[in-house]
């Protein structure tokens, strides 16, 4: 993988539901994963930095594992609530550089 | 504590005109960064500064200029605006380009016609 690749691109997720989308990332050279949550019309909001594989954080009902050896990180949400409607993105510094790289994002929609 | 200010919020050029767009940032943070947000492009890197006194290119840096000016501010000028730059322009910054939070700005919403 030479970029950061998110999937899925968009999902519905029912308000009680648990759900988790995935970020993939170059392997090689790994420095860290970021995950950062953008809601719509302001600006994104950091809500993990990675840095060690087997790694596991968790903010409120948000967690995150990470993969470094094959290169995948999970975000999950437990319980989804509508104020979780956002745009999760992910983004990992390029080893030949410092570029802060973002991949596509997965918007989030719950339904109440 | 304002973190990071990005002005102004709006602004509407013609094509071929000029503008800079402010960046400053009272968090001490040593790097910072222009991204610019597209329908389906996600965030694309223009142009960082990972220390006071540097800067390189990111991902789509043509038409585009950039000034670190100070530990706290970095700018961002089109000499020449396009209409393929009709974009949202984020500014962000960080203690360091790798482990450590990008703090947003508030974005600038930018047409050019």
């Amino acid at each position: 993988i030479l970029n950061v690749e998110q999937s899925p691109q968009s999902l519905h997720v029912q308000e009680g539901d648990s759900t988790n989308f995935t970020c993939s990332f170059p392997s090689s050279n790994f420095y860290a994963l970021h995950w950062y949550r953008w809601e719509t019309a302001k600006s994104p909001e950091a809500l993990f930095v990675m840095t060690l594989n087997g790694d596991e954080k968790k903010k409120g009902r948000i967690s995150a594992t990470l993969n470094t050896k094959e290169g995948y990180s999970y975000l999950y949400i437990k319980g989804s609530q509508p104020e979780d409607s956002a745009t999760y993105l992910c983004a990992s510094p390029k080893a030949a550089g410092n570029k802060l790289t973002f991949g596509g994002g997965t918007r989030v929609l719950v339904k109440p | 504590n304002a973190g990071v200010t990005q002005t102004p919020k709006f602004q509407v050029l013609k094509t071929g005109q000029s503008m800079t767009l402010q960046c400053a940032q009272d968090m001490n943070h040593n790097s910072m960064y222009w991204y610019r947000q597209d329908p389906g492009m996600g965030l694309r890197l223009i142009y960082y500064s990972a220390s006071e006194g540097t800067t390189d290119k990111g991902e789509v840096p043509n038409g585009y200029n950039v000034s670190r000016l100070n530990k706290r501010e970095f700018s961002l000028r089109l000499e020449s605006a396009a209409p393929s730059q009709t974009s949202v322009y984020f500014c962000a910054s960080s203690y360091s380009w790798d482990f450590e939070p990008l703090h947003f700005g508030n974005g600038t919403r930018l047409t050019v016609t």
